[in-house]
């Protein structure tokens, strides 16, 4: 199995700042994921972070608003920009283990935004 | 495009008895099927997966889930629940050759005393 960190746990951040979101894996990954955990809703992808390569947002996202860097193939950083509450939520990232579909999540960021 | 519905929010059920918590999904090609669950406080696990074969398929702490092809189901089932399975389960399919999945709104199961 995987393990995965995420920095911070929990922040509680004002309008108009932004958060960069760290997630490190034990383990080389090709894929990572961005997802947001609304209250009372389901996971909905951010994007798909491949090392050395740019990332792929769903719809709905975009890079200005969540920019993501993957640097190598065990870290990838997702930054919450020009913050409003309506971006309060929990924010995880995964990796694709062993089969398709199948993935490992890290303990999430729970973000407030004052 | 591939959508998970998960019919119940909130499940609550006695210890020691049997729960089903239920999941359609809809998709136009071949799919993978899984459940996760999310302990409080903590991430996602995977708990069991449906990839091709026996349509009865087990996973981790006693839990198995039948995929119907013709119900496009895939409910989740437990004979003796323990306190310890209070949680929310979340039911996931992914279509075949693409690797987003796509997850359902997530059931919470409380078991009661």
């Amino acid at each position: 199995s995987a393990v995965i960190s995420q920095k911070p746990s929990r922040d509680i951040c004002q309008r108009g700042t932004s958060l960069t979101i760290q997630c490190q894996v034990d383990s080389q990954v090709t894929m990572m994921f961005w997802y947001r955990q609304q209250p009372g809703q389901s996971l909905t992808l951010i994007a798909t972070a491949n090392q050395g390569s740019e990332a792929t947002y769903e719809s709905g996202f975009v890079i200005d608003k969540f920019p993501i860097s993957r640097p190598n193939l065990t870290f990838s950083t997702l930054t919450v920009s020009n913050m409003s509450p309506e971006d309060s939520s929990i924010y995880l990232c995964s990796v694709e283990w062993q089969g398709p579909g199948e993935q490992f999540f890290g303990p999430g960021t729970r973000l407030t935004v004052l | 495009a591939q959508s998970v519905t998960q019919l119940d929010s909130q499940v609550p059920v006695f210890e020691e008895a049997p729960v089903e918590l239920r999941c359609n999904y809809s998709s136009s090609v071949s799919v993978y099927l899984f459940w996760y669950v999310q302990y409080p406080n903590q991430g996602l696990q995977l708990l069991l997966k449906y990839l091709s074969g026996s349509t009865l398929v087990k996973g981790i702490n006693g839990f198995e889930a039948e995929f119907n092809k013709s119900q496009t189901s895939f409910h989740l089932r437990k004979p003796s629940v323990h306190i310890s399975d209070t949680a929310e389960y979340f039911c996931a399919v992914s279509e075949r050759g693409y690797q987003k999945v796509t997850f359902g709104i997530g059931t919470k199961l409380q078991v009661i005393p």
